[in-house]
């Protein structure tokens, strides 16, 4: 069973400042996406990355993935209140490309 | 505009009662899942469905059944063998299966269930 981990769980910041969310996972896999969750809905599609070194950038988030290092960073530049939400991970499993395995996700505060 | 479609949005369980829950897609997509997500945490696999009368158990099928008559349609059943239902349940759809998943997938907006 692969398993993934982010981190930090929780993150409270201040609008401007830049900050990284870390998301390991524990076998081989060459398909990684992140996803945001708003209180109460469902979960929107950020970013899809499919090879080593990838690297994704939508406004002021930036995702990349390092696949020997079985690493998927998400990147935040100068935070606004907007962003405050629940990032997850989720790591496609190479041994049966159906299942996806996903982290517990890090929740976000953006302080005004 | 094409989606998924999950309701009702809130279901109330009785013990000892079966609950069905649908999931309804206009994506043409051929793979559906459901994932349940429980406070604080991730999303867990429940079913997945790759093709019309298939499909598969994920890591937590106990207590779960689900069919897979039509391909826009993927409902699933909380059983009364399932102890803790209460949790909010995903619906996913992708526009392929196996290694065609590049594009990850499309979510449903949810059912929270609570057992009273």
């Amino acid at each position: 069973e692969l398993k993934v981990e982010q981190n930090p769980l929780f993150l409270s910041m201040q609008e401007g400042k830049n900050y990284t969310i870390y998301c390991n996972y524990s076998t081989t896999s060459d398909r990684l996406y992140w996803y945001r969750q708003d209180p109460g809905k469902s979960l929107e599609s950020l970013f899809v990355l499919l090879s080593n070194g990838a690297v994704k950038q939508e406004g002021r988030l930036m995702a990349s993935l390092d696949t020997k290092a079985r690493l998927s960073t998400l990147h935040i530049t100068a935070a606004v209140h907007d962003l405050s939400a629940t990032y997850f991970c989720a790591v496609g499993y190479q041994y049966n490309f159906n299942k996806f395995y996903f982290g517990s996700g890090t929740k976000l505060n953006v302080k005004p | 505009d094409g989606g998924i479609t999950q309701s009702p949005k809130y279901l109330f369980r009785k013990e000892g009662q079966n609950v069905t829950l649908s999931c309804e897609q206009n994506l043409n997509h051929d793979a559906m899942y459901w994932y349940r997500q429980d406070p604080g945490q991730g999303l867990r696999l429940i079913y997945y469905s790759q093709i019309v009368n298939d499909f598969q158990k994920g890591d937590i099928a106990e207590g779960y059944s689900v069919s897979r008559e039509k391909k826009e349609s993927f409902p699933l059943t909380v059983t009364s063998a399932q102890k803790n239902p209460t949790a909010f349940y995903l619906c996913a759809s992708s526009i392929g299966a196996g290694r065609y998943t590049n594009y990850g997938y499309t979510f449903g907006s949810g059912t929270r269930l609570t057992v009273v």
